[in-house]
């Protein structure tokens, strides 16, 4: 089992770029969200969805864009990258029914 | 607003040491609490999943448990390795739709 892949792990964007970070799982989760991991500052949820076709905002989600088209896949789009958005971004996905969140291993992003 | 607080954040002990990990939360209707392990540069390993009706669970050498009146859970490691140095996480949904508020982690290391 894959779990939950992030695609790519490292990506350097200018100031002013949009990009795409891809998420997938093939747990059959309903449950997918974006965090982003900042020095100082722990994990901070982005977006959030309960199933294909259903996205909310989460606590920092000014410039960035979700949509789940599917059930296996949750991409984070940058509309336009600023320096203020370098970070780890991790995506997690859980069943319904108070299950554990997996994680993938975290794509680390540097917008100069 | 949910707040998870872990202190402290970093904690250094010796080969053998049984260790407890404290966390708390300010909001005592919660659905589960997680705890993970992160490892330098990598995601997020899931340890422990507790619901909200248990007061502890356990995985060979790790025990968590919650207390959910005081806010409080605990994550004792026992008989500590040097392999066991990492940070360690611990997270509390609130919604029971895996919307994670993290702690910011205690960074363990353990000293051959």
């Amino acid at each position: 089992n894959a779990g939950v892949t992030q695609t790519p792990k490292f990506q350097v964007l200018k100031t002013g770029q949009s990009m795409t970070l891809q998420c997938a799982q093939d747990m059959n989760h309903e449950y997918m969200s974006w965090y982003r991991q900042d020095p100082g500052m722990g994990l901070r949820l982005i977006h959030y969805s309960v199933g294909a076709g259903i996205t909310d905002q989460g606590e920092v989600p000014n410039g960035y864009n979700v949509s789940r088209s599917t059930t296996e896949d949750f991409p984070l789009r940058l509309l336009s990258a600023a320096p203020s958005q370098t970070s780890v971004y991790f995506c997690a996905s859980a069943g319904t029914g108070n299950t554990e969140a997996f994680f993938g291993q975290g794509t680390r992003l540097t917008v100069v | 607003k949910q707040e998870v607080t872990q202190i402290p954040a970093a904690l250094s002990v010796p080969e053998g040491e049984n260790l407890v990990l404290n966390c708390s939360f300010t909001d005592s209707a919660i659905y589960n609490l997680q705890w993970f392990r992160q490892d330098p540069g990598k995601g997020l390993t899931s340890l422990l999943l507790i619901q909200s009706s248990q007061r502890e669970q356990t995985s060979g050498r790790l025990n968590a448990s919650l207390d959910k009146s005081s806010g409080r859970s605990t994550l004792y490691i026992a008989a500590s390795q040097p392999g066991d140095s990492a940070t360690y996480l611990c997270a509390v949904d609130t919604g029971a739709n895996s919307k994670l508020t993290f702690g910011k982690g205690i960074t363990l290391s353990v000293r051959p």
